[in-house]
């Protein structure tokens, strides 16, 4: 079982927004940035989010991050196709001194 | 632009070692940490540990010390991660990931190598 919570799947049709929460405690999320991945199988992870809602330079502004207390949440709007994959966020655990990951979601686009 | 080449696939019997290496390119190497991250079949991104590139220091998950050693060529660009006597649990794909520290997040990945632990 992972240190932080997600969704095991969220699903949404072309258009829509959709919501991915990441729900962890004190030592990770709420004094830590979090991170956002975006993992197409086979492929290499993405950098989606950085320092909580930072995107990194050709990530889509229809992708968003943000963070409250000990949660954070992945937002993207204008669901298209190409956003199936898997979706992990991650944080720096200071109890643990390790990187952690959430279970990841898998987002499909009916 | 950046680049993590990784190594091929392997396949190892339980109770051996594997050693997977990860080249760098397109970036100052010793400027960067490299995190190794796996996803064994079915599951998720389970972060190994980090190195710091320019000096070597390193930090492991508490779930794999001991049996996990990272290392780096400084001359080569290269990393490497080690893990020892391996179980059929430790089939997956292994992930180098360049980051500032292991604290933030890694904005460049490897694709992967694959190793299969089965006799």
């Amino acid at each position: 079982q992972s240190v932080m919570t997600q969704p095991p799947s969220v699903s949404g049709t072309p258009g829509q927004r959709i919501t991915i929460s990441c729900s962890g405690s004190h030592s990770n999320i709420e004094i830590n940035y979090v991170y956002w991945y975006q993992h197409v199988p086979g492929t290499a992870p993405k950098l989606l989010i950085s320092r909580n809602d930072q995107r990194p330079s050709g990530v889509p502004d229809r992708f968003s991050g943000s963070k409250s207390g000990a949660s954070a949440s992945l937002a993207i709007s204008g669901l298209r196709a190409e956003d199936e994959a898997d979706y992990y966020c991650a944080a720096w655990d200071d109890r643990l001194s390790e990187q952690v990951f959430g279970g990841g979601t898998k987002v499909t686009v009916l | 632009q950046v680049q993590l080449e990784q190594s091929g696939a392997e396949m190892k019997k339980p109770g051996a070692s594997v050693k997977v290496s990860c080249k760098a390119s397109g970036y100052t190497f010793t400027n960067y940490d490299i995190n190794w991250v796996r996803q064994a079949p079915g599951q998720g991104l389970e972060w190994l540990g980090w190195m710091n590139a320019n000096s070597g220091n390193t930090g492991y998950a508490r779930k794999f010390r001991g049996r996990v050693t990272m290392t780096r060529d400084i001359s080569l660009m290269t990393a490497y991660l080690e893990v020892t006597s391996l179980t059929s649990e430790d089939t997956a794909t292994y992930y180098c990931a360049r980051s500032v520290t292991p604290a933030l997040g890694s904005d460049f990945w490897g694709l992967g190598t694959l190793v299969i632990v089965s006799s």
